[in-house]
């Protein structure tokens, strides 16, 4: 089935770790985003890529790497500089500038 | 970084009722979605708007793109349990020149059996 796989589910980091998630596509698409989600909270950018070998930070792209080395996968690191880390990610892709976001399933980061 | 001011916040309404949410932005959008969002799980789209005055409808859920090219509007109709979630809008800022697309902050539906 074509989509987008997020993988893992759940994911606890230690204090002073770096983590990554992984984000793939096969559906062909050119552009991937990552976001992030409080409770309670909308949707915020952190990075996007409209092409393979580059990304563009998004409004909170602070203790964030990201990297775009295959069209279908966009994995995102989450560092030790950031601070809070504790929250909901979501990965989205889409085919063009003017064609909807479709979003995998979403990790949940913590902290333990 | 900008978003959209989606109302209500929240929502609790009785099985059957009819639902209605809105969206508006500073700025002139060229696409407009709706998504919906159950617990633990990605946003599921559920309707795109393209032109200014659009109408489309999905099963019981209907959005308009306001001709002001600054506002959407979900309607719901006999809302049923499985209709609980947080219900996003999103639009795409035409001067961006980028596939960033904005989000609204949600409005979490609740309905009442």
């Amino acid at each position: 089935d074509g989509g987008i796989t997020q993988s893992p589910k759940y994911l606890f980091r230690k204090e002073g770790q770096n983590v990554t998630l992984s984000c793939e596509q096969n559906l062909n698409h050119d552009a991937m985003y990552w976001y992030r989600q409080d409770p309670g909270q909308g949707l915020r950018l952190i990075y996007y890529s409209q092409i393979v070998n580059d990304f563009q930070k998004g409004d909170i792209a602070e203790g964030y790497s990201v990297s775009r080395e295959k069209k279908e996968s966009f994995p995102l690191t989450v560092t030790s500089a950031q601070k809070n880390p504790t929250a909901f990610y979501l990965c989205a892709s889409t085919i063009g500038s003017n064609q909807p976001q479709h979003f995998g399933d979403g990790t949940r980061l913590s902290i333990l | 970084g900008q978003q959209l001011n989606q109302s209500p916040q929240s929502m609790f309404i009785q099985e059957g009722e009819d639902v209605s949410m809105n969206c508006t932005s500073s700025s002139i959008f060229n696409t407009w979605l709706w998504y919906k969002q159950d617990p633990g799980e990605g946003p599921v789209l559920l309707i795109a708007l393209y032109k200014a005055g659009e109408l489309t409808s999905n099963g019981r859920l209907t959005a308009q793109f306001g001709i002001t090219r600054k506002d959407s509007f979900l309607n719901i109709s006999a809302s049923i349990p499985s209709d609980v979630g947080i219900y996003f809008c999103a639009g795409r800022d035409r001067a961006s020149g980028t596939y960033k697309y904005i989000f609204g902050t949600g409005t979490r539906l609740k309905v009442l059996a």
